[in-house]
């Protein structure tokens, strides 16, 4: 199974965009590149998905490598409310999914 | 409705016991998926249902079984279980189960204990 690797925890300054990067060097041909966040206590939320190209959408962009070894997300403008851990997480078309360990975001006043 | 949503939050069991853990969406979505999370750890993918037939199972143990009874609904359905069974369990929706489905939906859980 395809793994995704990714730095413990980041920090960031409120209102500074942030970088988050993801490992995912045995990736398939055909599988997506998801991230997800999660706040303590709750489900994991969508944040954006891609196969190729690079993705916007109104929370983050995401970047994928051209060899699609790795994958980074962004945060252009960090809020508190953007403090969770995200998880980069390979999707295949049967639907399994492999979570990375996340990476925690503090984000600072 | 954008909600997908789980019962009981909170559940404690002895090894014996039989209980059901029942999960529930109404967006039409036609792939649910139970997920296993213990502390400090990523989600782990436990069952896969596409179109109300299961498509993956990663190797559970039979004391955990899962049933999907019409396509808004998802159990687990769980017997016999171990201390180490204990964790946050997470259902979640999607249009399909491919990965260009777009956004998954998780529910906010049901914390299991076993004694």
């Amino acid at each position: 199974d395809a793994k995704t690797t990714q730095p413990n925890s980041m920090e960031s300054n409120e209102e500074e965009p942030v970088h988050l990067p993801c490992n995912h060097s045995t990736i398939s041909g055909t599988d997506y590149i998801h991230w997800y966040r999660q706040l303590p206590s709750q489900g994991p939320e969508y944040v954006i998905h891609g196969l190729t190209s690079n993705v916007n959408n109104r929370m983050a962009s995401l970047a994928i490598a051209e060899d699609r070894k790795s994958s980074t997300l962004i945060l252009h403008r960090a809020t508190l409310r953007d403090a969770a851990v995200y998880y980069c997480i390979l999707f295949t078309n049967a639907g399994k999914s492999t979570f990375g360990d996340g990476t925690t975001l503090t984000v600072k006043p | 409705d954008t909600e997908v949503t789980q019962t009981p939050k909170h559940l404690v069991m002895g090894m014996t016991n039989k209980k059901s853990l029942k999960c529930e969406q109404h967006m039409g979505h036609r792939a649910m998926y139970w997920y296993k999370q213990k502390a400090k750890k990523p989600p782990e993918l436990m069952f896969v249902y596409s179109y109300e037939k299961l498509s993956i199972n990663e190797s559970v143990p039979s004391r955990f079984s899962p049933e999907c009874p019409n396509s808004s609904l998802l159990n687990l359905h769980l017997h016999a279980l171990q201390p180490e069974d204990s964790a946050l369990y997470l259902c979640a929706s999607s249009q399909e189960s491919g990965g260009n489905t777009g956004e998954l939906f998780f529910g906010e859980g049901s914390r299991l204990t076993v004694l």
